[in-house]
This record gives C-alpha cells, sequence and structure tokens, in this order.
C-alpha cells in the first residue's frame, strides 16, 4: 500500500518562527512536490524536486524553501513564518512520468499566530 | 497560461439522484487529465484519469468522465450519489512536470 506521511496535522507557530514541514513516502518516487492549499484557490504549487538535491520553484515560492537530501524524504520551510502563510499544506510524490498519478499526504494543517 | 475552471463552487444533489461536475482546461495539445476527490480529513484521492483513447473513462467509486475535445471539457458524472460522495472534487491536466488545478467543487448532499 502506497503511502506519503506527514509529519503533523496539525501546528501552530508564532509570527517570526522558522518551521519545518516534513513529508516521507516509501514508494522511491522520483518526484516530490509542495502545495499549499486554501478556500477557492485550488492547490498552488510551492516548489517541486525531480531527484534527489534537485529542487524548481512553482507558482508562489516566496517565504519558502525546500531540501530533499534523500530520495524519500521532501521538506518544505518557513523561513520567517507569517500570518499570511496561515494554510493547509500538502505534499505529493510522483513516479516519473508526467501523467502518473500523484499521491498526496494527509495534510498539515499550519496556523500562524 | 494553462489554466483549469470548475465554473461551480459548490453543487447540491439529493441521495440517489444523478451529478455532473464540470471542468474545463485552456487551449492546448491533448492533455493528461484527473479527477481527485477529497473527503473531509483526509488527503487527495484519485477518482480517473484520461492521456488518450476511448473519451470515456472509468473510475472509482462509480464515477465516470468523457473527455471533449471540442468543448475543452472533462465532466465528472455518477448516474446515483450516496452520502459517502459528500466531498470536495478537483480537476487537473498535466503540463509538463506539474498538474494544474481548479478552484474545486464541493458537493453536498441533501437526504
Amino acid at each position: 500500500d502506497v503511502k506519503v506521511t506527514q509529519s503533523s496535522r496539525y501546528l501552530v507557530k508564532r509570527t517570526g518562527e522558522k518551521v519545518f514541514l516534513e513529508c516521507v513516502q516509501d514508494m522511491d518516487h522520483e518526484n516530490m512536490f509542495w502545495y499549499r492549499q486554501d478556500p477557492g484557490l485550488g492547490l498552488r504549487l510551492i516548489y517541486f524536486s525531480y531527484d534527489v538535491k534537485m529542487k524548481e520553484k512553482g507558482d508562489i515560492p516566496e517565504g519558502y524553501s525546500v531540501s530533499r537530501e534523500k530520495k524519500e524524504r521532501f521538506s518544505l520551510i518557513l523561513e520567517s513564518a507569517s500570518t499570511n502563510q496561515t494554510s493547509m499544506y500538502l505534499c505529493a510524490s510522483r513516479a516519473g512520468l508526467a501523467g502518473d498519478e500523484q499521491y498526496f499526504g494527509p495534510g498539515t494543517r499550519l496556523t500562524v499566530t | 497560461a494553462q489554466s483549469v475552471t470548475q465554473p461551480d463552487i459548490h453543487i447540491t444533489v439529493s441521495e440517489g439522484a444523478s451529478l455532473e461536475l464540470r471542468c474545463n482546461y485552456s487551449y492546448g495539445a491533448t492533455p493528461y487529465l484527473f479527477w481527485y476527490v477529497q473527503s473531509p480529513g483526509q488527503g487527495l484521492q484519485l477518482l480517473l484519469k484520461y492521456f488518450s483513447g476511448d473519451t470515456l473513462v472509468q473510475g472509482i467509486k462509480g464515477f465516470e468522465a468523457e473527455f471533449k475535445r471540442s468543448q475543452s471539457s472533462f465532466n465528472l458524472r455518477k448516474p446515483s450519489v450516496h452520502w459517502s460522495d459528500a466531498a470536495e472534487y478537483f480537476c487537473a491536466r498535466g503540463s509538463n512536470y506539474q498538474l494544474i488545478w481548479g478552484a474545486g467543487t464541493k458537493l453536498i448532499i441533501k437526504p
């Protein structure tokens, strides 16, 4: 059974804190993605990675960075959290081809106060 | 820029009634098209996908979708909805390395 896990389901942080969101997949997928989901906006891509140590910016990378040191793990970092980063964060992984299914984790609901 | 439009933010249907959720995509070569469902408190799950070939695609949970190139549409259908179908539904198209997502349609089921 394929699995994508995220380190926290709920997280509350203060403005200015550095925040780490972790994602692990057990499917040996090359590609991993970080999205944020906001009501009425669908899913917006923050960053993705197509290989270890490789990353590409998505549509809304500002205020975020990522790290992929191992194939199975993809981390999203909020360098200095702000209230407008309060959102649901979804991690996904995908095998090599563009037409393959993306598998999603359960999400992390982050609140920045 | 490529885009995906789901014109209905909310749809309410009675249990047992038929369902159609609309999805339109912007111009491009034959796209990869997907429908995902997000049940309350859960991650997104793939319902079905279209790459090529037969334009009527069958998915899980009794859903199907029809690709219509002339209308740039990929509408999702189910002949008879169940209360457990209450969820948010997302249409997406493949674009190189990523998916372009619609804003989602929330399905509400009336008993």
